[in-house]
C-alpha cells in the first residue's frame, strides 16, 4: 500500500524557517518525481515545487523561488521542503504527492504568524 | 502561467442524477510529447485530494466508471452519472503540462 506521511509543520514567526518531510512507502520512491502542493485555509490547491526522480531537476512557483528548497533522499525514501524567510501568505496545509498526482499525503499545517 | 477556469463554482445535484463540470485552460494542454496532462481530483471534507482521472480520460485505479473525462486542447469535461452520497465534495481540474502546474478554483458538488 502506498503511503505518504508528512511531518514538520507548525506555528512559526514571519521570517523564520521550517523544514517539512514526507516519508514514502509502498512503492519504489527513487523511480518517481514528487511534488509539494499547498492549500491555504478555505482556498484551492496551489502547486509549490517539484523534483525529478534523481533529484537533479527542481521546479518552483515564482512566489517561493529563492526561499523554498525541495530535495529528496532516495536511500531514505523521503522528500523534503526547506522553507526559509516564511511569510504570512505561506500559511497553508502542505501536501506531498507523487508524480502523476495519484497519491497524496494527509497534509501538514504550516502557520506563519507573529 | 496557464489559467484553469472551472465552472460552475457550485453544483447542486440529486442523488442518482448526472452532472458535468467544465474546465477550460488559457493555453493548449498538449505537451510536446503528444500527451495532454489534464487531471481531475475530488477533495472530500477534511481529506486530501484524490485522483479520479488523469490524461483527460483515464480513470485511476479503483475509480468507478460512473466518472468519465473528456475533451482536448483547452476544453475539458468531467461527467458523473448516478451520483452517490460519497461523490459529494469539491472537484478540481489540474494541468501538469507546463510549469507552474495550476489548478482550477474548484466545483462544490452538493445535494439539492
Amino acid at each position: 500500500e502506498v503511503q505518504l506521511v508528512e511531518s514538520g509543520g507548525g506555528l512559526v514567526q514571519p521570517g523564520r524557517s521550517l523544514k517539512l518531510s514526507c516519508a514514502a512507502s509502498g512503492f519504489t520512491f527513487s523511480n518517481y518525481g514528487m511534488h509539494w502542493i499547498r492549500q491555504a485555509p478555505t482556498k484551492g490547491l496551489e502547486w509549490v515545487a517539484s523534483i525529478s526522480p534523481s533529484g537533479g531537476s527542481t521546479y518552483y512557483r515564482d512566489s517561493v523561488k529563492g526561499r523554498f528548497t525541495i530535495s529528496r533522499d532516495n536511500a531514505k525514501s523521503t522528500l523534503y521542503l526547506q522553507m526559509d524567510s516564511l511569510r504570512s501568505e505561506d500559511t497553508a496545509t502542505y501536501y506531498c504527492a507523487t508524480e502523476v498526482g495519484d497519491y497524496w499525503g494527509q497534509g501538514v499545517m504550516v502557520t506563519v504568524s507573529s | 502561467d496557464v489559467l484553469m477556469t472551472q465552472t460552475p463554482v457550485s453544483l447542486p445535484v440529486s442523488l442518482g442524477g448526472q452532472v458535468s463540470i467544465s474546465c477550460r485552460s488559457s493555453q493548449s494542454l498538449v505537451h510536446n510529447n503528444g500527451n495532454t496532462y489534464l487531471s481531475w481530483y475530488i477533495q472530500k471534507p477534511s481529506q486530501s485530494p484524490q485522483l479520479l482521472i488523469y490524461k483527460v480520460s483515464n480513470r485511476f485505479s479503483g475509480i468507478s466508471d460512473r466518472f468519465s473525462g473528456s475533451g482536448s486542447g483547452t476544453d475539458f469535461t468531467l461527467k458523473i452519472s448516478r451520483v452517490e452520497p460519497d461523490d459529494l465534495g469539491v472537484y478540481y481540474c489540474g494541468q501538469g503540462t507546463q510549469y507552474p502546474y495550476t489548478f482550477g478554483a474548484g466545483t462544490k458538488l452538493e445535494l439539492k
